[in-house]
């Protein structure tokens, strides 16, 4: 099982503020990163899936990137907004298997 | 995108009794679902793999025979709680994808939350 480590666990900011979030995951065997938004009641919504070393994905406000050489991946949010909030989710695939190992989120409040 | 469905989204059974939860991708073939399980604060954890037609693969700790998982076509997965126990109270959550890669996005249905009484 990967140990998959997600900070902070949860934020507050005001509607606005720019935000970044982390996912720590170990380096070693690991094959594609993946990104998710869960909403309160909602299924979770796929952000990115990313693979390369130095890989920089973006959606609309919302960017990420990978350093998968020291296990991290960073989730930016730019002028963060109410319908932000939502908890994020990050999960590494390795070659051990073809499964994702989930991490416990970020939970982001966006203020008004 | 890709829809996944998940029903019932909640259920209440007496201890003893058997519950069957249905996962469904809706406009899409899932070659592969994966249903999860998820204590209070904590993350989800996987509970068992299914490749369509095949036998479903538990992880550690997962009992097959309490936890039954059906994958019989493309497009439904279905995950029975046999026996259930108040201990088995949780929130299940399915996904689907359409390929066996993990690079592959996966598609989640909105969950199942199960309490036993």
């Amino acid at each position: 099982i990967l140990n998959v480590e997600q900070s902070p666990q949860s934020l507050h900011v005001q509607e606005g503020d720019s935000t970044n979030f982390t996912c720590s995951f170990p380096s070693s065997n690991f094959y594609a990163l993946h990104w998710y938004r869960w909403e309160t009641a909602k299924s979770p919504e796929a952000l990115f899936v990313m693979t390369l070393n130095g890989d920089e994905k973006k959606k609309g406000r919302i960017s990420a990137t990978l350093n998968t050489k020291e296990g991290y991946s960073y989730l930016y949010i730019k002028g963060s907004q109410p319908e932000d909030s939502a908890t994020y989710l990050c999960a590494p695939a390795t070659y051990a298997g073809n499964m994702l190992t989930f991490g416990g989120g970020t939970r982001l409040m966006v203020k008004p | 995108g890709a829809v996944v469905s998940q029903h019932p989204s909640w259920v209440i059974c007496k201890s003893g009794t058997s519950v069957k939860i249905e996962c469904r991708s809706l406009d899409f073939q899932a070659t592969t679902m994966f249903w999860y399980r998820q204590f209070p604060k904590q993350s989800l954890m996987l509970m068992a793999t299914s490749n369509e037609g095949s036998k479903a693969t538990y992880e550690q700790g997962v009992e097959k025979d309490k936890f039954l998982i059906n994958h019989a076509s493309l497009t439904l997965s279905t995950l029975t709680v046999t026996s259930a126990h108040p201990e088995d109270s949780s929130f299940y959550i399915c996904s689907a994808r359409g390929r066996r890669s993990s690079t592959d996005t996966q598609y989640f249905g909105p969950g199942t939350r199960l309490t036993v009484l």
